[in-house]
């Protein structure tokens, strides 16, 4: 069936480093990609999505980029803050269904 | 705005009780899913409704589980008997059409069934 892998499960930086998140998805016809921040108590809340006809996005600290023939994309935070603490969630949809990945816990030190 | 609204945001009921979450959907949105949050299984879409109609329900787990749209600002989940496995966080998310692809999450149901 469709799922959608995504790695690492933790990631822990430290203050202004980057960090990065890889998703893999499995159904050809996805078209939407849409990323999703997770605080604590909250429920999930997009922060950035991309389309299958471009290749990249960006917007001031977050970037993604998308290869639709290797079928990756990936998430892309510079100079992070502590408030980027948070459970991030890849996804991919096309039509009414949005398959999520298992979600990335980040972690970031002052 | 007000966003999705769920209610009750915490539901503390033992073995066997009927359990009903709710939600209203943001206003204008004709596009409902419910989906439940576990350690374990992540995020896993129960039912999606399109004009309250239910569209897919292929991951409501068993018969315990139901689902009901009567109109376009509200729909129920409702667990009957509940089970201590059923204990998660469900969300309700509602989008603005079947060709808009954001869904807008509320603040979730932490429910523990003991």
């Amino acid at each position: 069936g469709e799922n959608v892998e995504q790695h690492p499960s933790t990631l822990s930086v430290q203050e202004g480093d980057s960090a990065v998140i890889k998703c893999t998805y499995s159904d050809s016809a996805s078209n939407y990609f849409p990323w999703y921040k997770q605080e604590l108590g909250k429920g999930p809340q997009l922060i950035i999505d991309i389309r299958s006809n471009v290749g990249e996005k960006k917007d001031q600290r977050i970037a993604v980029t998308l290869n639709k023939t290797a079928k990756h994309f990936s998430l892309h935070i510079t100079e992070t803050q502590p408030e980027d603490s948070a459970v991030y969630f890849c996804a991919s949809g096309g039509g009414f269904k949005t398959i999520f990945g298992a979600g990335t816990r980040l972690f970031v030190k002052a | 705005d007000a966003g999705v609204i769920q209610s009750p945001r915490h539901e503390v009921t033992e073995m066997g009780q009927e359990v009903t979450l709710r939600c209203k959907p943001i206003s204008g949105h004709n596009s409902l899913f419910w989906y439940r949050q576990t350690m374990m299984r992540g995020l896993e879409l129960l039912i999606y409704f399109n004009n309250n109609v239910p569209i897919d329900d292929s991951g409501m787990p068993e018969d315990r589980f139901s689902a009901k749209m009567p109109n376009a600002s509200f729909s129920t989940l409702k667990i009957q008997p509940s089970e201590p496995r059923d204990s998660a966080v469900y969300f309700c998310a509602s989008r603005q059409s079947s060709r808009q692809e954001t869904q807008y999450f509320g603040p979730g149901t932490r429910l523990l069934v003991l």
